[in-house]
């Protein structure tokens, strides 16, 4: 079945310093979207990249997806205590599904 | 802002019951899904609801659950015989159908404890 991947799982980062997660799916993807899930509380959508090789910037937030379509980055620059939570990607396979896979998430902790 | 509303926040039921659980999704948003996340893993999706009919679910999805939109504004996931692996947080979101993009909006979960 499609898989996607992400690593790290978990991140613990002093404040200040940069965060990079990766994303890789199994399959090519027609779209991947990125959400956000503080501690206890639901998933928030941030950005959806569409097309082959795209970068999208939000603030410090910086989203990459490949050229391939099949894998894709979320960057933070200097990371704040607000950036705590876990990071998912959620790819939509080709086909016009539908049916998006969330990926295995990655964990952010900062330290102040 | 317009939200997506679950209710109950917290369901506890024992092994074998029913359970309903209800969403209401932002008003103009065509599309439908359910989601559930076992505690501290992966968001899976369940199914996803349009034009009142299932247009697409997962292997989890089998027939102990159903899914329904009995008023137009209300979105129910029902289990049928809950079992202990159903404990998790379901989550409802809604999407619009905006050209080629269908980012979710989700709602704040029903956690299901199954006893």
């Amino acid at each position: 079945g499609q898989q996607v991947m992400q690593i790290p799982q978990y991140q613990h980062v002093q404040e200040g310093e940069d965060f990079t997660t990766y994303c890789n799916s199994s399959t090519t993807l027609s779209n991947i979207q990125w959400y956000k899930q503080r501690p206890g509380g639901h998933p928030v959508f941030l950005i959806q990249l569409v097309k082959s090789g795209e970068v999208k910037k939000q603030k410090r937030l910086t989203f990459q997806f490949g050229e391939a379509k099949k894998n894709s980055s979320l960057h933070i620059t200097a990371t704040q205590t607000t950036d705590v939570g876990t990071y998912f990607c959620a790819g939509r396979h080709s086909g016009g599904y539908q049916k998006v896979t969330f990926g295995t998430g990655t964990k952010l902790q900062v330290i102040p | 802002e317009p939200e997506v509303t679950q209710t109950p926040s917290h369901q506890v039921t024992q092994m074998g019951q029913e359970v309903i659980l209800r969403c209401v999704p932002i008003s103009n948003h065509l599309y439908f899904y359910w989601y559930r996340q076992i505690l501290g893993q992966k968001v899976e999706f369940l199914v996803s609801f349009y034009n009142n009919e299932i247009s697409e679910k997962s292997e989890i999805f089998d027939d102990q659950f159903s899914v329904e939109r009995p008023d137009g504004s209300n979105f129910t996931l029902k289990i049928r015989s809950t079992k202990l692996e159903d404990s998790a947080m379901y989550f409802c979101a809604s999407s619009e159908e905006r050209f080629a993009t269908y980012e979710q909006y989700f709602g704040p979960g029903t956690r299901l404890t199954v006893t």
